[in-house]
């Protein structure tokens, strides 16, 4: 069975610095996609970064990167240089297969919060 | 990025009453939408998939008659929760996915649902 898992409930950070957020997953096919989206306060459900599994490179995106080590079966993100609204939810999230309209499996989130 | 919407954003109702809500691809058309149910606090839950003119597949434990789902068109899915009760107060949150060969899912800003 298919399993995500984010085991940061919370994380804290400091303005400006570097913040990673783990996510593992557990999957025994070989081709699926990784993702991670941002849910602020609002509600709303922002795409951050995408990661496929047969990608070599890890994948960034401005200020966001993905830290994809595929034996360990690990799709950490990292934020760098966090600011005040990076402040929110963060759900990983992982799809069957390459093409579009899989189902999302989602990690239990992590809130992370931006001091000043 | 496209541009999913839902309407409406809140809506409180009475027990026994029933409330659709609308989800909708402005700048793009879906073949495949998806509708999640989010607790507080909570990951976000895959209720069914919605497919352009065929029934929707609903997931385990979802009741098919107290969340009707229909697609009618590749812009268009609506959830109708029918016989609202209290506990089905939550966040509904749907999703899209392109017609050719998109690989995310983007996500409509939810709708909060309380019934009185």
């Amino acid at each position: 069975a298919q399993k995500i898992t984010q085991t940061q409930p919370g994380m804290f950070v400091q303005e400006k610095e570097a913040v990673t957020l783990d996510c593992t997953y557990d999957t025994s096919d070989q081709s699926y996609g990784l993702f991670w989206y941002k849910q602020p306060s609002s509600g709303e459900m922002i795409f951050l970064i995408y990661q496929g599994s047969y990608d070599e490179q890890n994948a960034t995106e401005g200020r966001y990167s993905l830290n994809f080590q595929k034996a360990r079966k690990s799709a950490n993100l990292v934020i760098s240089a966090s600011q005040l609204g990076d402040s929110a939810m963060y759900f990983c999230a992982m799809r069957r297969g390459y093409n579009q309209g899989g189902k999302l499996i989602f990690g239990q989130g992590t809130e992370l919060s931006v001091k000043p | 990025g496209a541009v999913v919407s839902q309407h409406p954003s809140r809506v409180i109702c009475k027990s026994g009453t029933s409330v659709k809500i609308e989800c909708r691809s402005l700048d793009f058309q879906a073949t495949t939408m998806f509708w999640y149910r989010q607790f507080p606090k909570q990951s976000l839950m895959l209720m069914a998939t919605s497919n352009e003119g065929s029934k929707a597949t609903y997931e385990q434990g979802v009741e098919k008659d107290k969340f009707l789902i229909n697609h009618a068109s590749l812009t268009l899915s609506t959830l109708t929760v029918t016989s609202a009760h209290p506990e089905d107060s939550s966040f509904y949150i749907c999703s899209a996915t392109r017609l050719a060969g998109a690989e995310t899912q983007y996500f409509g800003p939810g709708t909060r649902l309380l019934v009185l």
